[in-house]
């Protein structure tokens, strides 16, 4: 079972900064099989990044996915106040799937 | 649209049985798995499983393995999500997820609480 481990747990943020979130698997992981969602409180999650890098529909570009290996990064640029959320990463490859355990985005 | 529908709250006790469902519209039902995705109170997403709805075919996370069941029901396009015996520790929400091929979950339903409670 690949392990993923996010960092920070929480990050504090004004609104018009830009957020770095990090994602580090226990053992490489296949880039195209990476994936970053975002939950809003009371929500499902929603789809923003898969394949690494590849936002999903309607995401806007603000929202930036990058890495390789067993580092990947989830970059949110010009924080606007919707984004501040939980954030988590999934790989999709290999079985079981598994999840990190999340970055809460906080406004400062 | 694609949708998953999923059936409303549940209050149980332990050791009772359930099944909860998740109903999709809005695409050919069989073209894509289910998956199914645990959240208990307070903390962070858990992969239970995912169910082929053409054949059936199922995989289970190991911590899951044994204690829960998939099905599909292809006359109703609607895949369900069953206890035999409910604990305590399976107070959470459960969600149900659409996967791509390559196995993104891409549309979400809503969500279930179930809670376990004597």
């Amino acid at each position: 079972e690949i392990v993923l481990t996010q960092s920070p747990g929480t990050l504090s943020l004004s609104p018009g900064e830009t957020a770095t979130l990090s994602c580090r698997a226990s053992q490489s992981v296949t880039s195209s099989y990476v994936a970053w969602y975002q939950q809003k409180s009371g929500q499902a999650p929603r789809l923003l990044i898969f394949g690494a890098s590849t936002r999903a529909t309607g995401i806007p570009d603000r929202f930036r996915g990058s890495g390789s290996g067993t580092d990947f990064t989830l970059t949110i640029s010009r924080l606007e106040p919707e984004d501040f959320a939980v954030y988590y990463c999934q790989e999709y490859y290999s079985l079981p799937i598994t999840f990190g355990q999340g970055t809460r985005l906080e406004i400062k | 649209e694609v949708q998953l529908l999923q059936s409303g709250a549940e209050m149980k006790k332990p050791g009772d049985s359930l099944r909860i469902s998740c109903k999709v519209s809005g695409y050919s039902f069989t073209a894509y798995w289910i998956t199914w995705v645990r959240q208990m109170p307070g903390q962070g997403l858990e992969w239970m499983g995912r169910i082929d709805p053409s054949d059936s075919y199922t995989n289970y996370g190991p911590s899951f393995q044994g204690h829960v069941t998939f099905s599909v029901d292809k006359s109703i396009n609607t895949a369900f999500l069953q206890w035999g015996s409910l604990k305590a520790s399976d107070t959470a929400v459960y969600y149900c997820a659409r996967l791509v091929r390559d196995g993104r979950a891409d549309y979400w339903g809503q969500g279930a609480l179930v809670t376990v409670s004597s």
